[in-house]
C-alpha cells in the first residue's frame, strides 16, 4: 500500500516569504508527527496529532510556526516569515495509534531552503 | 530531557566484515527503541523495533540489542555488504516522541 507521502519535495524560497508543507498519512493511521533534520542539530520533534487534536506543539520553535491536521488525514505545517535558519528537511511519519507498541512510518521529506 | 548518543560518528569497512553500531541513551523510561536506515536525500526507514520489555530483535542480516536499564543498544549489520551503505539513526520513544541520536554513516567498500 501507499506510504506516507509529502509535497513539495524540495522548496526554494526567499527570507521573510511563507511557506505551506504537506503531509499525507498512510491511510487509517490516527497519529502523525512533524520533525525537523537540520545539519549540525539532528532529528528533532515539532508536533504531533492525535486526529485532528495537537496534544503537544512544545517542539515548535517559534510563534511563526503552526500546523493544523484537517479529517483526521492531511496535515500542513506552515512556517511564516521564513528565516534561513529554517532551511531543513521537514520529515512527516504516522502510525496507526499513539500506542506505545506502534512503529511511526516516516515519508520523504520537504526539504527547504531558504535564501 | 532525553539526551541519544551513538558511537561511532563514522565507519567504514571491507565487505564481508561485521558491522557494530551503538548508542546510549539517558532516560531508561522508554516504550521502545528503534533503529533507522536513511540513505542521502531519502527519508528513514525502519530496521528494527525493540519494545521496553525485550531484550532484542532479529531480521536477516540485522540484529539489535537492548539494555534499557543501562540504557544502551546496539545494532549488528553480519556479513556487510556494498549496499548496507548508509546512515543509521537510532531513536528512543518517551510518550509518542521519538528522540533521535546523530547517526552512524557506515561506508562498505567492496
Amino acid at each position: 500500500g501507499a506510504g506516507v507521502s509529502q509535497s513539495p519535495s524540495n522548496k526554494v524560497t526567499e527570507k521573510g516569504k511563507d511557506v505551506e508543507l504537506r503531509c499525507d498519512p498512510i491511510s487509517g493511521h490516527t497519529a502523525l508527527y512533524w520533525y525537523r533534520q537540520s545539519l549540525g542539530q539532528g532529528l528533532e520533534f515539532l508536533i504531533y496529532f492525535q486526529g485532528n487534536s495537537a496534544p503537544d506543539k512544545s517542539g515548535l520553535p517559534s510563534d511563526r510556526f503552526s500546523a493544523e491536521r484537517t479529517g483526521g488525514s492531511v496535515s500542513t505545517l506552515t512556517i511564516q516569515r521564513t528565516q534561513q535558519e529554517d532551511s531543513a528537511v521537514y520529515l512527516c511519519a504516522s502510525s496507526s495509534t499513539s500506542g506505545d507498541q506502534e512503529t511511526q512510518y516516516f515519508g520523504p521529506g520537504t526539504r527547504l531552503l531558504v535564501l | 530531557k532525553q539526551e541519544v548518543t551513538q558511537i561511532p560518528a563514522a565507519l567504514s569497512v571491507p565487505e564481508g566484515e561485521n558491522l557494530v553500531l551503538n548508542c546510549s541513551f539517558t532516560d531508561s523510561a522508554i516504550y521502545n527503541l528503534q533503529w533507522f536506515r536513511q540513505d542521502p536525500g531519502k527519508g528513514l526507514t525502519s530496521l528494527l523495533l525493540i519494545q521496553s520489555s525485550q531484550r532484542e530483535q532479529t531480521s536477516g542480516r540485522l540484529n539489535a540489542s537492548l539494555d534499557k536499564s543501562s540504557g544502551r543498544s546496539t545494532l549488528y549489520i553480519a556479513a556487510s555488504q556494498p549496499g548496507d551503505s548508509a546512515t543509521y539513526l537510532c531513536a528512543v520513544r518517551n510518550d509518542y516522541k521519538l528522540s533521535f541520536g546523530a547517526g552512524t554513516t557506515v561506508t562498505v567498500r567492496a
